[in-house]
């Protein structure tokens, strides 16, 4: 068990640029989740996969953030035209029950975006 | 709507003495309650839940919170820090209604003088 993991650790992007994030979670988690933490707030709750099927998206996902997990195992998180509201650490969690609570989850390390 | 607010957002002790981080919530249900610590670099990890069985909860790492309903506390507690106890530690409140109904607090750091 390697844990999940997160690639990159950190990015830098001008405002306008596209930006794409990984995550790959714990083998055999079938549960995988999206999570932003701007500076000085807790995290937030962003999307949710069970397998490759996204069944759950927050309003605060905007249509300039897109998620997928084409084959149930890593998940990709893209933000198009970064505005500088952008900035934070993007977290993912992966768990292994198909009625995964909040406490069955593990998550990643993030991934720190900053847009100038 | 579900919210919490953890009262200090920095807190300061010397190894060996007890610590105190205090968390209150609002919810219109009986809700979960959870603590969180962050180390830098490091994934979330759950320090404890309570799920409305008893309403003195011990975690791992020698914490333990207590749920108040009388007063909606949820404050996490340890009779001795140790060194490696200096975190960001999160209060989260959880209600029936998908992960949108996850609320998480704002944070406490923690910092440990030796």
């Amino acid at each position: 068990d390697t844990g999940v993991s997160q690639d990159p650790r950190h990015k830098i992007t001008k405002r306008g640029q596209n930006v794409t994030f990984r995550c790959d979670p714990i083998s055999e988690h079938n549960r995988l989740y999206w999570y932003r933490q701007t500076l000085g707030q807790g995290p937030e709750f962003l999307t949710y996969f069970q397998n490759e099927a996204q069944l759950e998206k927050s309003r605060l996902l905007s249509d300039r953030f897109s998620a997928e997990r084409p084959k149930g195992s890593f998940s990709t998180l893209e933000i198009q035209r970064t505005e500088q509201g952008d900035s934070a650490m993007y977290l993912c969690a992966s768990s292994p029950r198909r009625t995964g609570g909040l406490d069955t989850q593990y998550f990643g390390p993030g991934t720190r975006l900053t847009v100038l | 709507a579900q919210s919490v607010t953890q009262l200090d957002s920095h807190v300061s002790v010397s190894e060996g003495t007890p610590v105190l981080l205090r968390c209150n919530y609002s919810s219109s249900y009986s809700p979960s309650l959870f603590w969180y610590v962050q180390h830098p670099n490091k994934g979330l990890q759950l320090l404890l839940k309570y799920t409305s069985a008893a309403t003195l909860v011990k975690g791992i790492n020698g914490f333990e919170a207590e749920f108040k309903k009388s007063e909606t506390s949820f404050h996490l507690t340890k009779p001795s820090a140790h060194m490696s106890d200096a975190a960001e530690y999160f209060c989260v409140v959880s209600e029936p209604g998908g992960y949108q109904k996850v609320t998480f607090g704002t944070g406490t750091k923690l910092q440990v003088i030796p």
